[in-house]
């Protein structure tokens, strides 16, 4: 089984100020794990994705996450925030299916609000 | 690359009719796609996985015969929501699975409006 958990369903922060989204997961295997962004009336977007190799990954648009293995967490970052970062952000693990491919389990979201 | 496109962006129907939303993998072959359901800010729900040729697998509590998938090709996948009621209004968001991605990657389409009067 696997699950994904983000803290804080808001999160608000002001333009230019570090921006720290959480994520706990639990897996019964290593997981593969996403950082999604949806913007109003869209579908998400990848930020960046974590399978294996080294454990700070970055991303587009400033982003990066940390694998820490012994925290069960990939929390996403980005040193500065912008008013365009405004959206909802959704952490993903993936387990991959018995016949193969994979399947995605999704935290509940956070929205960010960035503020002048 | 690995564009995904849903048709139609947003649908108004009365409740008992029936209505198609088309998926498309537009640069790239799917051998898997992937429908999902988002109720107003909430997370995504998936609803069934779909591989090309074959049924659908879908999740504990999705009513398959009120959701027919059909996955007819390597680019084009369907979800026709049966006797549609006001409780299946809802944001409809399917995804793609590259037939020869790394990493199982799923791009995800721009998602498709559901309102049923």
């Amino acid at each position: 089984a696997q699950s994904v958990t983000q803290l804080g369903s808001h999160v608000s922060v002001s333009e230019g100020a570090l921006v720290l989204l959480r994520c706990n997961y639990s897996s019964s295997v290593p997981p593969y794990l996403f950082w999604y962004v949806q913007y109003p009336n869209q579908g998400l977007q990848l930020l960046l994705k974590y399978t294996t190799g080294a454990t700070l990954v970055k991303g587009i648009n400033g982003f990066e996450a940390e694998f820490k293995k012994s925290e069960t967490s990939f929390h996403l970052t980005k040193p500065s925030a912008h008013m365009s970062d405004a959206a909802e952000y959704f952490c993903a693990v993936s387990l991959p299916l018995p016949g193969g491919g994979n399947k995605l389990t999704f935290g509940t979201g956070t929205q960010l609000k960035v503020e002048l | 690359g690995a564009v995904v496109s849903q048709h139609p962006s947003r649908v108004i129907c009365k409740s008992g009719t029936s209505v198609k939303i088309e998926c498309r993998s537009l640069d790239f072959q799917a051998t898997t796609m992937f429908w999902y359901r988002q109720f107003p800010k909430q997370s995504l729900m998936l609803m069934a996985t779909s591989n090309e040729g074959s049924k659908a697998t879908y999740e504990q509590g999705v009513e398959k015969d009120k959701f027919l998938i059909n996955h007819a090709s390597l680019t084009l996948s369907t979800l026709t929501v049966t006797s549609a009621h006001p409780e299946d209004s809802s944001f409809y968001i399917c995804s793609a699975r590259k037939r020869s991605g790394l990493y199982n990657e799923q791009f995800f389409g721009p998602g498709t409006r559901l309102t049923v009067l």
